[in-house]
């Protein structure tokens, strides 16, 4: 089973600066890796798929990056709604698994 | 737009079985085209894949689940359903269906849109 670890796990920051968040798998996943967004007491919505494609209704300011074991969501300005848990997701030999999370906190 | 809505009993006794049912709209999964799945969320943890389904019954599912976990579809009330039985506390979560992309048969990596709103299923005497 491939195991994805999420880093930082919190990242405090204000409206408008950069959020880099960063996933990192323990085998190849080549580019099929998502990543989601969560805020409380609401279902993950999906922002980007196959590494890189935003999806449907996902801002601009929202990119995905890497492939192989490491990949990149960025943020590029933050918006007060962006402030949530951001999960990424792979599926490799049939099984799911899903990263711990990263919490964009505001500072 | 397809939607997607879960239901079923927010109790469930030690020992017991949950079972719950997720609604698809819009007659999608007669389609035959995607695969559906469960994941659930323990309060205040992370997401676990819990398994798939495609509208033929094709099923897969977690290996750590894989013993307690018999996931079946209707295809005719446009609705699958996810039983796990021998559930203690450590199955209290909320559990969500979702939508596998891509369609079957086209090209990329595997991901859920859209989700369910989620149901929280509480194990407990």
């Amino acid at each position: 089973e491939i195991v994805l670890t999420q880093s930082p796990a919190t990242l405090s920051l204000s409206p408008g600066q950069r959020a880099l968040l960063s996933c990192r798998a323990s085998q190849s996943v080549r580019s099929q890796l998502a990543w989601y967004q969560q805020k409380p007491g609401q279902a993950p919505r999906l922002l980007i798929y196959d590494a890189s494609n935003r999806a449907t209704g996902i801002p601009t300011r929202f990119s995905g990056s890497g492939s192989g074991t490491d990949f990149r969501l960025t943020i590029s300005s933050l918006e007060p709604e962006d402030f949530a848990v951001y999960y990424c997701q792979q599926r490799s030999d049939w099984v799911f698994t899903f990263g711990p999370g990263t919490k964009v906190e505001i500072k | 737009q397809v939607q997607l809505q879960e239901s079923g009993p927010g109790l469930v006794k030690p020992s017991e079985t949950l079972s719950l049912t997720c609604s698809v709209s819009a007659g999608a999964i007669g389609t035959n085209t995607y695969y559906w799945g469960w994941i659930r969320q323990p309060p205040g943890k992370g997401l676990e894949w819990i398994g798939s389904i495609h509208g033929s019954g094709s099923t897969y599912y977690n290996p750590s689940l894989k013993s307690r976990v018999i996931i079946s579809v209707d295809t005719s009330q446009n609705q699958f359903s996810l039983k796990l039985n021998s559930v203690t506390a450590a199955d209290t979560a909320v559990y969500y269906c979702a939508r596998r992309l891509p369609r079957i048969g086209e090209p990329g990596g595997n991901h859920f849109d859209p989700w369910g709103l989620g149901i929280l299923v509480t194990v407990s005497s």
